[in-house]
């Protein structure tokens, strides 16, 4: 069974750029949670979507965006990038909400804004 | 809100235990987690304690857990160098399905 699968691995953007991300995540897991890993932050959440719809956000500005689609995989999108943007972003999928299923974490894009 | 904190580094020789340490301030939680990150890749469940219970023991990994505390620990017996990673406590409340995680400890596992 294919883990979760993060694309791209590694991403260098300028500054007022825009990127998007992407998560496929284990085959029929429709819970997908994506973060931001920082050294100074640690790991921050960023958003939950499960069947399409986003079920919870973290606390970041809108120019942090994402969607789901019908098969479960999600983008996220960040628009004019800061350099503070840099990290690793991660995303997990579950197989549903509930407080005891496990989420699998994909290896993460790491992303570098210059 | 939730907090939960972590010493950032644990340095132990090969062979030793390693005991890693969380506190949390969430009396409501439910589920705490220890995720491993090694360098380079995503994070991996170690192991997961319901609020109800004290210890879990899996292999080389306990949990031990004060729900009066706050704290949760994790021991990993006849440490290797390769159990040299990020380890990261998490906790989900009862009303939330989004886990809160640490900062991560960075254990340095040294012959």
């Amino acid at each position: 069974k294919a883990g979760v699968t993060q694309t791209p691995r590694y991403l260098i953007k300028t500054r007022g750029q825009q990127v998007t991300l992407s998560c496929s995540p284990i085959s029929g897991h429709r819970s997908v949670s994506w973060y931001q890993q920082t050294p100074g932050q640690g790991l921050q959440f960023l958003f939950e979507y499960f069947s399409e719809t986003q079920r919870n956000k973290g606390n970041f500005p809108g120019r942090f965006s994402g969607r789901q689609f019908s098969n479960s995989r999600s983008e996220m999108n960040v628009s004019t990038l800061e350099l503070g943007d840099s990290a690793l972003y991660l995303c997990a999928s579950s197989l549903a909400r509930g407080l005891n299923t496990e989420a699998f974490f994909g290896q993460g894009t790491r992303l570098t804004v210059v | 809100g939730e907090d939960v904190e972590q010493s950032l580094f644990l340095s132990v020789r090969e062979g030793d235990s390693s005991v890693i340490n969380c506190t949390y301030t969430d009396s409501s939680s439910t589920y705490l987690y220890w995720y491993k990150q090694e360098p380079g890749a995503g994070l991996q469940l170690l192991t997961y304690i319901f609020s109800n219970m004290d210890m879990k023991q899996d292999q080389r990994l306990t949990v031990l857990l004060n729900k009066k505390d706050k704290h949760l620990s994790l021991r990993i017996a006849d440490t290797q160098t390769g159990d040299s990673a990020i380890y990261f406590c998490a906790e989900r409340s009862g009303g939330s399905y989004i886990p809160t995680f640490g900062r991560g400890t960075s254990l340095i596992v040294h012959p």
